[in-house]
């Protein structure tokens, strides 16, 4: 069955270090893999997204990889803040499916 | 300010009653969806439509059903038949057309059944 997996429910870091999340997935062929933050009571909001010809991608703090061998994504909060708090969410789109996937969310907090 | 409209945010109902929740878009998507998310769970998809007059059944459609008779609307109807109603519900958008991309997503409907 399909299957998509979010390292931890909880992820706690120090404000100024890299905080690393992980997606793996199984038995998807996604075209896309994105990465959303919500925050309490809010919808998600969109971050990045890696197509599955593309090993990395990065925007300011952000960078996201994308294996598709290991079927795994990797999603990486550089010089991370209190601010970066929240809880964040990967998303597999299915090659013309037409429809997006979740994972249940890793919350992240990040202690002054 | 382009975006997506739900409404209401808060919404409570009596067991047995049908509730519509509304979902606007004014950035000329072609394609809508219907998310649903319990507590500390990710989202789980509930009816998704690539076009006008035209939707498909997500993951959970069971008790709930759709219309899409406009491109920037896409009301939810939560029927008595959804056995556990109570939840936040999000509503979202994408340009549509093969892989799904970039979603937009409104600030979400919570219902509460009392």
């Amino acid at each position: 069955s399909q299957k998509i997996e979010q390292n931890s429910e909880a992820l706690n870091i120090q404000e100024g270090k890299t905080a690393t999340l992980t997606c793996n997935y199984t038995n998807y062929s996604p075209a896309y893999l994105q990465w959303y933050r919500q925050d309490p009571g809010r919808g998600p909001v969109f971050l990045l997204l890696i197509r599955e010809n593309e090993k990395e991608k990065r925007k300011e703090r952000l960078k996201v990889t994308f294996d598709t061998t290991l079927k795994q994504s990797l999603f990486h909060i550089t010089a991370s803040q209190p601010a970066d708090s929240a809880t964040y969410l990967c998303a597999l789109d299915d090659t013309n499916a037409g429809k997006s996937t979740f994972g249940d969310g890793t919350t992240l907090t990040v202690k002054p | 300010d382009g975006g997506i409209t739900q409404s209401p945010k808060y919404l409570f109902r009596k067991e047995g009653q049908n509730v519509t929740l509304s979902c606007e878009q004014n950035l000329n998507h072609d394609a809508m969806y219907w998310y649903r998310q319990d507590p500390g769970q990710g989202l789980r998809l509930i009816y998704y439509s690539q076009i006008v007059n035209d939707f498909q059944k997500g993951d959970i459609a069971e008790g709930y059903s759709v219309s899409r008779e406009k491109k920037e609307s896409f009301p939810l109807t939560v029927t008595s038949a959804q056995k556990n109603p109570t939840a936040f519900y999000l509503c979202a958008s994408s340009l549509g057309g093969g892989p799904t991309g970039e979603l937009f997503f409104g600030e979400g409907s919570r219902l509460t059944v009392l």
